[in-house]
């Protein structure tokens, strides 16, 4: 029940296109979604976030998508960049839990 | 100053080396993690202080031991540790605790056990 599920666990595109990036989850305690972007040697940093009563946010060029009967969200990635070449964690938490880190997703985008 | 700051950025060890993995935030945050993350995985919570208390230890091995001398620094002593202790040592911050609190990742300690 505490496990969040990643899909793919590794994705390339070309610059301009639109990766997705999806997870799913079982807990329904779980009220905060964030997604964390980690470059080669360097520690997470927090993307983006959303709580269930919404079912989109829009951070610049970054969206994420959340469907509360399904479980699931996902994060895009619009005009894609070879900057955002990264390593992507979803993850879950409730108020006073222990954030639950999704699998990872190596995005490569092509120039 | 939104950083925080890890070092040794790299050590090797040995099996009977005791070292340490310092930590340091200066934004005023209440809350203080270690994490571990091996290659291709998702960083694993080890210990979270809380206004400077100990408030999780996840089950770690007692050759991991971590300590909060102020509300800014944050050190986990290293003991008689196994190579498959060998990973990307990663601390982190929140303003408060919480699970909704935004967490600040340092660049993290790549520690190999020899």
């Amino acid at each position: 029940q505490q496990q969040v599920k990643q899909s793919p666990q590794s994705l390339i595109v070309q610059k301009g296109g639109i990766p997705i990036i999806n997870c799913a989850y079982e807990n329904t305690a779980f009220d905060y979604f964030p997604w964390y972007q980690q470059f080669p040697g360097k520690g997470p940093a927090l993307l983006i976030a959303i709580r269930p009563d919404v079912s989109e946010k829009k951070e610049g060029r970054f969206t994420i998508s959340f469907n509360k009967s399904a479980k699931q969200f996902s994060l895009h990635i619009m005009d894609s960049q070879p900057g955002d070449s990264a390593t992507y964690f979803c993850a879950a938490n409730r108020s006073y839990g222990k954030l639950t880190f999704g699998q990872g997703t190596i995005l490569t985008v092509h120039p | 100053d939104t950083e925080v700051t890890q070092t040794p950025k790299h050590l090797v060890m040995g099996m009977t080396n005791k070292k340490s993995l310092k930590c340091e935030q200066h934004m005023g945050h209440r809350a203080m993690y270690w994490y571990k993350q091996k290659a291709k995985k998702p960083p694993e919570l080890m210990f979270v202080y809380s206004y400077e208390k100990l408030s999780i230890n996840e089950s770690v091995p007692s050759r991991f031991s971590p300590e909060c001398p102020n509300s800014s620094l944050l050190n986990l002593h290293l003991h008689a540790l196994q190579p498959e202790d060998s990973a990307l040592y990663l601390c982190a911050s929140s303003q408060l605790p919480g699970g909704t609190e935004k967490l600040f990742f340092g660049s993290g300690t790549q520690l190999s056990v020899l």
